[in-house]
């Protein structure tokens, strides 16, 4: 089966950095997406991997690994509003996204 | 830009009657999903469409759900008659699809239904 994994719970103090880790099985692999969700909000994009590697946007950055089936979401500098829910997803071979449960992030002053 | 729009945002129902949500997608986005999420999971598909076509409806009931896409642009998804367990956030999304890149999709603010 298709599975993907993240901790369901994370807590961190503002001003430093955090990461949260994703590893995944699923059948082929099109390129894993990080998104955040803000509690009663929609999901917003954040990050695209699709080769090995980092890849740096701002105080994000998302990394990945084929071979291993695991991704990290890095995020530097907290702030509070960084407080939420953080989804990992994969595409499979047949191009359908396979999400995760979530990590949700509590920053705390 | 616009984004996504749903309607309604929330919605209170009694067993066994009938609910419809209607999804309004970023103009120019081809492909358009809708999702339901309960509340500490992800979202989970129902069906996902590539203009008028439902390309992935595997995860769709369709003894009580059913889906349309008239003209490729709007859609809306019904529940008749609704159960309980039916309870939780619908979710459309949309995307510019493209198969060998990046697939960053836009959601809705969603509909919160509850079901008495």
């Amino acid at each position: 089966g298709q599975n993907i994994d993240q901790p369901t719970e994370m807590t961190a103090t503002e001003g430093a950095i955090v990461q949260i880790n994703c590893t995944y099985q699923t059948s082929g692999f099109n390129g894993l997406s990080w998104y955040q969700q803000h509690a009663g909000e929609a999901p917003t994009f954040l990050s695209y991997n699709v080769l090995d590697g980092l890849e740096e946007k701002g105080r994000f950055s998302s990394f990945l690994s084929r071979s291993k089936g695991y991704s990290y979401l890095l995020l530097k500098e907290l702030q509070m509003k960084d407080s939420a829910s953080y989804l990992c997803a994969v595409r499979d071979s047949n191009y359908q996204l396979i999400w995760g449960a979530g990590t949700k992030l509590i920053i705390k002053p | 830009e616009a984004g996504v729009v749903q309607s309604p945002r929330y919605k209170i129902i009694e067993k066994k009657q009938p609910v419809a949500f209607w999804c309004n997608p970023i103009s120019g986005h081809n492909t358009l999903y809708w999702y339901l999420q309960n509340l500490g999971q992800g979202p989970e598909l129902l069906i996902r469409y590539e203009n008028e076509e439902a390309v992935d409806d595997s995860q769709l009931p369709k003894d009580r759900f059913s889906a349309e896409r008239l003209k490729g642009v709007d859609s809306t998804l019904k529940i008749q008659p609704a159960e309980l367990g039916d309870s939780a956030v619908y979710l459309c999304a949309s995307s510019l699809a493209r198969r060998g890149g990046r697939d960053e999709q836009f959601f809705g603010p969603g509909t919160r239904l509850t079901v008495l």
